[in-house]
């Protein structure tokens, strides 16, 4: 099966910094998704995109598809950003996707 | 977005009986709905599939007859967990599948159901 690798397994940030987080996945792929999974454990969809740059807010993502990485920035962090951020692919029709192992972000005050 | 509602939030049970967790597309119809096992600091695992009028789909290594599912409208799905023990201990989570115009389906998450088996 597809294989999903995140980088960094783990961040600590200042309020106010930006940051990268990243997904690599191992084949191609039609289905991308990025989650924040808040401290209550509740995954929160941040963005789908399978291909190209969409942006919302202080987030926005990349997906280069043909080169099999997608990327999430985060600019201005704040402490209500820390949590766990999962990026989720999926190559069948059937929706069913694979998890990375994720990001955890902590943002001190 | 859509919502996707899931309850209990938390149950405690001692060992030995059966507990139901019910997963609801509150504001989309979602033929295909998952179950999800998430144990701590680690990512989701996936444990079934639920499909509205058939059976699930079980991943390898999932007791179909330990974890039942049913999916028996397009808004709701169930995961029983039957005969549990403390090994069963974890949260557990469903997402249903939305499609949008047939152009690409994306999951939303319900807020999860932790389970502590005594």
């Amino acid at each position: 099966g597809i294989q999903v690798e995140q980088s960094p397994p783990d961040l600590i940030l200042q309020e106010g910094a930006n940051s990268t987080l990243r997904c690599n996945f191992s084949d191609s792929v039609n289905n991308l998704q990025w989650f924040h999974q808040n401290p209550w454990g509740q995954l929160i969809n941040l963005f789908y995109i399978p291909s190209g740059t969409k942006q919302n807010g202080r987030l926005s993502a990349t997906t280069v598809a043909t080169e099999r990485y997608s990327l999430l920035y985060i600019s201005s962090s704040q402490t209500t950003d820390s949590g766990v951020y999962f990026c989720a692919v999926s190559n069948t029709n059937a929706g069913k996707s694979t998890f990375g192992d994720g990001t955890t972000l902590t943002v001190k005050p | 977005g859509a919502v996707v509602s899931q309850h209990p939030s938390r149950v405690i049970c001692k060992s030995g009986t059966s507990v139901k967790i019910e997963c609801r597309s509150l504001d989309f119809q979602a033929t295909t709905m998952f179950w999800y096992r998430q144990f701590p600091k680690q990512s989701l695992m996936l444990m079934a599939t639920s499909n509205e009028g058939s059976k699930a789909t079980y991943e390898q290594g999932v007791e179909k007859d330990k974890f039942l599912i049913n999916h028996a409208s397009l808004t709701l799905s169930t995961l029983t967990v039957t005969s549990a023990h403390p090994e069963d201990s974890s949260f557990y989570i469903c997402s249903a599948l939305r499609l949008a115009g047939g152009i690409y389906n994306e999951q939303f998450f319900g807020p999860g159901t932790r389970l502590t088996v005594l």
